[in-house]
């Protein structure tokens, strides 16, 4: 079964860091690029950041950029984010997505999601 | 703030046929990329629903349609059912954003 599992999340104080990882399994990670996307408590989906099947494109919104940092480990089939200098608006469930280009690069696998809560 | 504009809500009766909009700009839709949606169900992830503006993925019903013209799309769903009662939200990609992927507004289905 094709599957995306995120973890990671949690409460920090506004200021600190943390790390979200997502394991994929039933697929070739490594032929995939990957996106990760958030939804704010009640709020409509924002996608985060992109990185490519080698990483060698990567990139973010400018509401993360300079604070979050995206990489993968192919060898491990997952998929990370890096979020430091965290603020009360980064408060929002987590998902990792698969980028496919058989669908267009549309973002045909999600995961579950993780919840992080800024807050002190 | 998305530059994809949907409509907040829409409504229909089961059986009912409704739309909904997704109007971007030159730099996004009108620049000829594709447009997807996506179709969240309350408290689940996103789910793909239609891909490069009209195709459905495998196990999507054949009631969702999607469309694509000049700076706006639109998803249709015909013979409204109960559990198409979700969120459904556009995405394509913007040329004055660096790469970046963008979602619409979102818009919230009742079926009454």
């Amino acid at each position: 079964e094709v599957q995306l599992v995120e973890s990671g999340g949690g409460l920090v104080q506004p200021g600190g860091s943390l790390r979200l990882s997502c394991a994929a399994s039933g697929f070739t990670f490594s032929s995939y690029s990957m996106n990760w996307v958030r939804q704010a408590p009640g709020k409509g989906l924002e996608w985060v950041s992109y990185i490519s099947s080698s990483s060698s494109t990567i990139y973010y919104a400018d509401s993360v950029k300079g604070r979050f940092t995206i990489s993968r480990d192919n060898a491990k089939n997952s998929l990370y984010l890096q979020m430091n200098s965290l603020r009360d608006e980064d408060t929002a469930v987590y998902y990792c997505a698969r980028t496919s280009t058989s669908t267009n690069d549309a973002f045909d696998i999600w995961g579950q999601g993780t919840m992080v809560t800024v807050s002190s | 703030q998305s530059v994809l504009t949907q409509p907040p809500s829409v409504s229909g009766a089961p059986g009912q046929r409704v739309t909904i909009s997704c109007t971007g700009s030159s730099s996004n839709i009108g620049a000829g990329y594709d447009v997807h949606w996506y179709q969240q169900l309350p408290g689940t992830a996103p789910k793909l629903l239609i891909y490069g503006n009209s195709n459905r993925p495998s196990g999507v019903p054949d009631r969702f349609s999607g469309s694509k013209s000049g700076t706006s799309a639109s998803l249709a769903i015909t013979g409204l059912q109960a559990e198409d009662e979700a969120d459904y939200y556009c995405q394509s990609y913007d040329s004055s954003l660096s790469g970046s992927s963008v979602f619409g507004t979102g818009t919230k289905v009742t079926v009454l």
